[in-house]
């Protein structure tokens, strides 16, 4: 089956861009989407179709997908921002959605 | 605004059937714009689908779970509810449910409850 591979964490500085990459095979050819998931809470929707984002979510969250790799920045990151971040995409091969295993995002 | 409540036994034991109801409001779960679903998460764990079902009924499941999973409507009560057969330790998990923000089972989850933590212990 499909697997989503994401690296399980990332550091960065308040104010700074990081990047969270989520790689699949031809990953480029689905539509990625990008889950925020806060400590003891449910995940929140933060982008979708690979760079669309849900209305309420900062400018500062962006994605994109190319080739084997799709990538969630978060640009002039705050506090805030530190979470568990997970991509999703829908497997057609066997009508399933799939998940990445999860980056922990730390606010240095 | 759309609110989606979790609800059913936080205790199952093994070999039994874990049921769970969601309870949506703010919004029709008869719409044809919506498609709705079951997320699960292991204590300290990653996420993973169960299944969605669709306005009409129609079904579809994470083919990992073997068949045990059986989702339904009831839209007098404008609920979903999960059933999931045989459960085992490794079924203990938060359970999410969630709405699809349109109208076809590819679309991603916008709306989600608070989960409930379900445990399976003798």
């Amino acid at each position: 089956s499909y697997v989503l591979t994401q690296p399980p964490s990332v550091s960065v500085a308040p104010g700074q861009t990081t990047s969270i990459a989520c790689g699949g095979n031809n990953i480029g050819s689905k539509s990625v989407h990008w889950y925020q998931q806060k400590p003891g809470q449910a995940p929140v929707l933060v982008v979708y179709d690979d760079s669309d984002r849900p209305s309420g979510i900062p400018e500062r969250f962006s994605g994109s997908n190319s080739g084997n790799t799709a990538t969630l920045t978060i640009s002039r990151v705050e506090a805030g921002d530190e979470a568990d971040y997970y991509c999703q995409v829908w497997d057609s091969s066997s009508d399933h959605w799939v998940f990445g295993g999860g980056t922990k995002l730390t606010v240095l | 605004q759309l609110q989606l409540q979790e609800s059913g036994p936080g205790l199952v034991k093994p070999s039994e059937t874990l049921s769970l109801t969601c309870t949506v409001s703010g919004g029709s779960i008869s719409s044809s714009l919506y498609y709705w679903g079951w997320m699960r998460q292991p204590p300290g764990k990653g996420l993973e689908w169960i299944g969605s079902i669709s306005y009409s009924g129609s079904t579809y499941s994470n083919p990992s779970l073997k068949g045990r999973v059986t989702i339904s409507l009831d839209t007098s009560k404008n609920q979903f509810s999960l059933k999931l057969s045989s459960v085992t330790a490794a079924d203990t998990a938060v359970y999410y449910c969630a709405r699809q923000k349109s109208g076809s089972y590819y679309s991603p989850f916008d709306y989600w409850g608070q989960g409930t933590l379900v445990t399976v212990s003798s």
